[in-house]
């Protein structure tokens, strides 16, 4: 009974440096989404994908890419690290669009020297 | 477009006593309106939803939203707070004007639970 795994939880890097976050889903959902948590600014997203497939931006994508190439899997990629993108990174999945709420994982915390 | 003001960053109150968590939104469609908590370090978790059917929406541990359209509000409630509840919540409104079941979250209210 996994629901969302994301892996790392816990990464440091240096600024330059590249690392992709691993997001997994077993529920079968459609939907899948990226989602950066900085202090008093809830959550925002970064990437979304309704299906496999498919990807596109959402409200602070720059600096970050992802990709969907299996249906259960979502990548978020930082191909060169800035301080600014130190923060806490979420996953979340949903079965469809029609207002199902989204499942979360427990984050991965990353640090950007 | 859809947005939502949690009206308070922090809520301290005594173990026994209600809690109320204020939360206003707007948007151009129907919204559909979540309370979500988030333990420390750890995801988010569904508390409740509304969906344009009761006004009154109870969720899990003993909390309960009302949804008031002239008031664009939706509040959450709990009658006697537990030190578990100590958490941060987010209120959070769908993103009606897409098809891509985008959520637009609040910047979180913190619960304090005190002995």
């Amino acid at each position: 009974n996994a629901g969302v795994t994301q892996t790392p939880k816990f990464r440091v890097l240096k600024t330059g440096q590249s690392m992709t976050l691993l997001c997994a889903q077993d529920m079968n959902h459609e939907y899948m989404y990226w989602y950066r948590q900085d202090p008093g600014m809830g959550l925002r997203l970064i990437h979304y994908s309704v299906g496999e497939g498919t990807t596109a931006k959402g409200e602070v994508p720059d600096g970050y890419n992802v990709s969907r190439l299996k249906k259960q899997n979502f990548l978020l990629g930082l191909e060169s690290a800035a301080p600014s993108q130190t923060s806490v990174y979420f996953c979340a999945s949903s079965y469809s669009n029609l207002d199902q709420p989204q499942h979360f994982g427990d984050g991965t915390r990353l640090s950007i020297l | 477009a859809q947005s939502v003001t949690q009206l308070d960053s922090h809520v301290s109150v005594s173990e026994g006593t209600p809690v109320l968590l204020r939360c206003n939104y707007s948007s151009s469609y129907s919204p559909s309106l979540f309370w979500y908590v988030q333990h420390p370090n750890k995801g988010l978790q569904l508390l409740l939803k509304y969906t344009s059917a009761a006004t009154l929406v109870k969720g899990i541990n003993g909390f309960e939203a009302e949804f008031k359209k002239s008031e664009t509000s939706f509040h959450l409630t709990k009658p006697s707070a537990h030190m578990s509840d100590a958490a941060e919540y987010f209120c959070v409104v769908s993103d009606g004007s897409s098809n891509t079941g985008k959520l637009i979250f609040g910047q979180g209210t913190t619960l304090q639970v005190k002995p």
